[in-house]
């Protein structure tokens, strides 16, 4: 079975701060897919990042960098200098070729709130 | 470019109706995915479709739910005699390939409650 735990449920910081959210993921499958999803207030999962399982290279896209460590089943995000347009939930999510196919097993989420 | 379209995005209803969502994929993609979420946690896998077949189903859709993907086109959830238990949010997302590594686009969801 796949699992994903995202150990921070909430996580407060002032704006311009750095914040990492933690992804640890469970997998018996040796190619698979990490994704991070962000979900507004509106509803809406917005796709952010995928990483498979054979490019540990970390990955950095403005603010946003990522952390995929397979020795430790880590994935975790970054955001520097955080804004207030980044208070949202966070998701994590794994996908994998031998056991769950296409179907995304998500975290239960890490909610961060940027504060003024 | 419209993305995944989801209607209606609320519906409260009374314990013991019959409720019905619609979700649009995002033009040619031919893989569409059914998700719930409850409260404070992550979507859960519901069922797919690869056209308008139904490929798999989790162990989440009890007899009361069905799905349909007609002409592979736009999906349909159906609850049927809604419990209190359904109430949640239902989220609808579509991929243009079939693979794990394909990147799923959602729709905002539809919140249902059910009184």
């Amino acid at each position: 079975a796949q699992k994903v735990t995202q150990a921070q449920t909430e996580i407060s910081v002032v704006e311009k701060e750095d914040v990492t959210l933690d992804c640890v993921y469970e997998t018996r499958d040796t190619t698979y897919y990490l994704f991070w999803y962000k979900q507004p207030p509106s509803g809406e999962l917005v796709f952010l990042i995928r990483r498979n399982s054979f490019d540990e290279q970390n990955e950095i896209s403005g603010r946003y960098s990522w952390n995929f460590q397979k020795s430790t089943s880590s994935f975790n995000f970054t955001i520097t200098a955080s804004q207030v347009v980044d208070s949202a939930v966070y998701f994590c999510a794994l996908s994998g070729w031998e056991t769950s196919g296409s179907r995304l097993t998500f975290g239960e989420g890490t909610q961060l709130t940027v504060n003024p | 470019d419209t993305g995944v379209s989801q209607d209606p995005r609320h519906k409260i209803t009374k314990r013991g109706q019959n409720v019905t969502f619609r979700c649009d994929p995002i033009s040619e993609h031919n893989r569409l995915y059914w998700y719930r979420q409850t409260l404070g946690q992550g979507p859960e896998f519901l069922t797919y479709f690869q056209n308008e077949a139904q490929l798999e189903k989790s162990r989440l859709l009890s007899d009361r739910f069905s799905a349909e993907r007609p002409k592979g086109s736009f999906s349909t959830l159906e609850i049927q005699r809604t419990e209190q238990g359904d109430s949640a949010m239902y989220l609808c997302a579509s991929s243009l390939g079939r693979t794990p590594r394909d990147i799923q686009y959602f729709g905002a969801g539809t919140r249902l409650s059910v009184l």
